[in-house]
């Protein structure tokens, strides 16, 4: 069970936007603590998507978005395409467990 | 160009010792710490542990203190995972990752993954 809560799964059609989820508690994302995503295409080493909450590394598309409030954080993909198709991990850090990086469970993308 | 450039992968019968490697290039090593992070098969990410070549300091996951080492050369900027006794439960890839010392920053970048099989 991981600290960080996301939903297995979303889909969506070419063009569509969706929205993965990450739900924390009141010791990790709920404490001010930033959230970074990574995004892991098949049978490839995870790289990061967005760090800070919100903030792009350079040369990924503004396609992808990040916020976060209270306890929770989102990534929002824009016109979906075929190369997003992914698992996506969401990461923070948790203070109740003696300050540990924690991940989410993954979310699989498929892009119908 | 900053990389992280892991050793092959490895099989080993449980009960043998193992130690993968993962050398940093186009940084200054000892400015950033080196977590390592498992993946078993078919499932999500787990943060290990953490070292910061600097001074040595390391933090531990729970679920991984006691099982494994984590170490580095700063001299030939590499981190080292080792293993004393594998069991068969440690077959995963493992990665490493860069990030910097202060606070909950994020992991970027990380190796190409190292996959160790332990099956006797």
């Amino acid at each position: 069970q991981s600290v960080l809560t996301q939903p297995p799964s979303v889909s969506g059609a070419p063009g569509q936007r969706v929205t993965i989820s990450c739900t924390g508690g009141s010791s990790n994302i709920g404490s001010g603590y930033d959230v970074h995503w990574y995004q892991q295409l098949p049978a490839a080493a995870p790289k990061l998507l967005i760090y800070g909450n919100n903030n792009r590394p350079s040369g990924v598309p503004d396609r992808f978005s990040g916020s976060k409030s209270g306890t929770s954080a989102s990534l929002v993909i824009t016109g979906l395409q075929a190369e997003d198709e992914a698992d996506y991990y969401c990461q923070s850090y948790d203070t109740s467990l003696s300050g540990w990086r924690v991940f989410g469970g993954g979310t699989k993308l498929t892009v119908l | 160009e900053v990389q992280l450039v892991q050793s092959g992968a490895e099989v080993k019968k449980p009960g043998e010792s193992l130690r993968i490697s993962c050398k940093g290039s186009g940084y200054t090593f000892t400015d950033y710490c080196i977590t390592w992070v498992r993946q078993m098969p078919g499932k999500g990410l787990e943060w290990m542990a953490t070292i910061d070549p600097s001074d040595s300091y390391t933090s531990y996951s729970p679920s991984f203190r006691g099982h494994v080492t984590i170490s580095t050369d700063w001299s030939i900027s590499t981190a080292y995972l080792q293993w004393s006794s594998l069991k068969a439960s440690d077959t995963a890839i493992y990665y490493c990752a860069r990030h910097k010392i202060t606070g909950n920053s994020h992991f970027d970048p990380w190796g190409q993954g190292t996959l160790v099989t332990a099956s006797s």
